[in-house]
């Protein structure tokens, strides 16, 4: 089993639908999450930045964590064709990733549809 | 000008050639990383350095050797290429973990390796 699974897609959505992307692990360890988007030919940005369980809330965007089910989500809402990039989700014991680094899921590419 | 460059960002070599990636900050970060990345099976772990005399190894290390030249400057060197490690790598750099604030990892703008 994979530490990170995560939908590679493509997942294709009309312009202003809500978009839910999603990542499961097997780490308990895990404590610190984050998602990433990653526009072809860059480097991934970040974009949102959780500890442990609960929500977060930035503008259109809000991730959930669920550590009891090993779950973790990303939601958009009012999606834009300028979202249309791959979402990476990574996680990490340690703050900043420490000694292990980031562990990453494959990404799900995201098409917005105008 | 941006914060984590890379350079090249794009290179073709053939199989046996040396190669070296630079990664150049300036965000005043002490931790540094290099990844690659590849379809189907995302980011992963080459090495990482918290400081100019600490260097380890991440995930995926074989082939691959690194040197953190200042705090600025970290390099990533294939002393041997071979086409399996034809692949986007990329640099990452975080702050040190401290009270307040997020210390988590910007990225660069990667370089394309390809080797024949």
């Amino acid at each position: 089993q994979k530490e990170v699974e995560q939908d590679p897609g493509p997942l294709s959505v009309p312009e202003g639908a809500i978009v839910s992307l999603n990542c499961t692990y097997s780490n308990s360890a895990f404590q610190y999450f984050m998602w990433y988007r990653q526009y072809s030919r860059k480097g991934p940005e970040l974009l949102m930045y959780t500890y442990s369980s609960g929500n977060k809330e930035d503008g259109r965007f809000t991730a959930q964590v669920d550590k009891s089910s090993k779950y973790i989500s990303l939601f958009i809402r009012d999606s834009q064709p300028s979202d249309s990039a791959t979402y990476l989700c990574a996680m990490s014991r340690y703050s900043g990733g420490g000694a292990d680094g980031l562990t990453f899921g494959k990404g799900t590419h995201l098409i917005i549809q105008p | 000008d941006a914060d984590v460059t890379q350079t090249p960002r794009n290179r073709i070599t053939k199989t046996g050639k040396r190669i070296m990636l630079e990664c150049s900050q300036t965000k005043g970060h002490d931790r540094m990383y290099w990844y690659r990345q590849d379809p189907g099976l995302g980011l992963r772990l080459i090495y990482y350095s918290f400081d100019v005399k600490d260097i380890n190894k991440g995930e995926i290390s074989d082939g691959y050797s690194v040197s953190r030249q200042a705090q600025a400057k970290f390099s990533l060197s294939l002393e041997s290429a071979i086409p399996n490690q034809t692949a986007l790598y990329f640099c990452a750099t975080s702050d040190s973990p401290g009270q307040g604030g997020t210390d988590t990892q910007y990225f660069g703008p990667g370089t394309r390796l390809t080797v024949l």
